[in-house]
């Protein structure tokens, strides 16, 4: 089966300006989650969807991060204004459902330079 | 937070058994143990889950004791292409599943 997609696999901006990402998900998978991987540190969980609702956004800094998932399938991210902290990989990863005991299966990820 | 804990790095050679242990003290009844694999550039990868005794794939074999309170994971014969970070997962159960992750083993496998 094909695997969760992500792109674009490298961006580099400047401070303040704003940068998407886009992630489609494996056909079939109920939910949806992006995570964002400082150099050194494990993934950080910002949002979780299933379907076209948000489950959990409690980790997402909501005055600079948005996403959404509008059809319940392809979902992207967005950061606006971004800041040099943001210079991580953003990962993104989808699991059937709810239940984590069927594993996730992650994208290879967008590498974001902040400069 | 991470509800496990495992050590920040280890080193072997080809051919070794490695044996990575993870300690997760506050195990609920219902929770698995999940393990994934990552390469640089690239997201984690799911190897091996289990919930008590010993699980084994084609990739691992993960040993649970009857306390479940941790885990072992045991790659045979390491190769260089083994050289990973390993994180040992117990899921969060807070507004729905999900995994959170600490900061995993970093294993490097030298010739």
């Amino acid at each position: 089966e094909a695997g969760v997609a992500q792109s674009p696999r490298y961006k580099i901006i400047e401070k303040r300006q704003s940068v998407a990402f886009w992630c489609n998900p494996i056909s079939g998978h109920a939910t949806l989650y992006w995570y964002q991987q400082i150099l050194g540190q494990g993934p950080k969980l910002l949002i979780q969807f299933q379907n076209n609702g948000v489950v959990d956004d409690s980790q997402l800094p909501k005055d600079r991060f948005s996403a959404e998932r509008l059809k319940g399938v392809d979902s992207t991210l967005k950061i606006q204004p971004a800041k040099l902290e943001d210079s991580a990989v953003y990962l993104c990863a989808s699991s059937l459902d709810l239940q984590v005991s069927y594993g996730y299966t992650f994208g290879s990820g967008t590498r974001l330079t902040v400069v | 937070l991470a509800k496990t804990t495992q050590p920040i790095s280890m080193d072997s050679y080809e051919g070794q058994e490695v044996n990575i242990t993870c300690s997760h003290n506050n195990i609920a009844t219902n929770d698995y143990i999940t393990w994934y694999q990552q390469f640089p550039s690239q997201g984690p990868r799911f190897i091996i889950q289990g919930y008590k005794t010993k699980v084994t794939n084609e990739v691992a074999s993960l040993f649970i004791p009857a306390d479940r309170k941790s885990s072992t994971l045991s790659l045979p014969r390491v190769s260089l292409s083994d050289t990973a970070v390993y994180y040992c997962l117990v899921p969060v159960y807070n507004q729905g599943g999900k995994l959170i992750f600490g900061q995993g083993t970093e294993l490097s496998v030298k010739p």
